[in-house]
């Protein structure tokens, strides 16, 4: 069965250490992987795809099919990267996804 | 811009009455979704439609239903709501990709939500 684990709940560091969001995934076939993210009281938006390799707001996830994971990271966090963050995973051909549990990120100052 | 809107923020029904949430895209989208969103749970999928009158069950469909009777509009029905059924509930939409180098236009595009309480 296809599954999306993100293995922390919440999430707390300092503004400018590092934060890494873990995520794993099952899957038979060829993934496609993304991370959506909700700030506080805005909507769920897409923040990136592993397939356009994309930095955005200073977050990377690179792909890693041996260990069949996609985790988020970002070397220095910032306050305003408090959010609720969802990896994701493609299923089908009509773009379904199956999300993770989500990973709640609270950058103290 | 995307716009996906949600007829309600907060709707607060009682037990076994019937309940609709509705959802609007004005971008032309082929596919909708309806999720809901409980803590510890992420984000599961109910029912998705890929064209008007189209739709198939998602991972959690049992107590609903949906009607895409027009391409920009996909309601969620409650039959008979019950308080297991108390959640947020996001709409989203999305083009049809048909190609793989098409990757970028297939992005889910999700509405405020509806904050359902069943008491």
């Amino acid at each position: 069965a296809q599954r999306v684990t993100q293995p922390e709940k919440l999430l707390s560091v300092f503004k400018g250490a590092p934060v890494e969001l873990k995520c794993n995934y099952s899957y038979s076939g060829s993934p496609e992987l993304f991370w959506y993210v909700q700030y506080s009281r805005q909507r769920l938006q897409l923040l990136l795809r592993h397939i356009s390799r994309e930095s955005i707001k200073g977050f990377t996830a690179d792909l890693n099919k041996g260990e069949t994971s996609f985790h988020l990271k970002k070397p220095f966090a910032q306050e305003e990267d408090s959010a609720m963050y969802y990896c994701a995973l493609r299923l089908t051909s009509w773009g379904k996804l199956q999300f993770g549990a989500g990973t709640q990120v609270v950058v103290t100052p | 811009d995307v716009k996906v809107t949600q007829s309600s923020r907060y709707l607060v029904k009682r037990t076994g009455e019937k309940v609709f949430l509705e959802c609007v895209q004005d971008m032309d989208h082929e596919n909708m979704f309806w999720y809901r969103q409980d803590p510890g749970l992420g984000l599961r999928l109910i029912y998705f439609s890929y064209d008007v009158k189209m739709k198939e069950k998602g991972d959690i469909p049992e107590g609903y239903s949906v009607s895409r009777e027009k391409k920009e509009r996909f309601s969620l029905i409650l039959e008979s709501a019950s308080t297991n059924q108390t959640s947020m509930y996001l709409c989203a939409s999305s083009f049809r990709r048909v190609t793989l180098a098409e990757y970028s236009t297939d992005t889910q595009y999700f509405g405020p939500g509806t904050r359902l309480t069943v008491l």
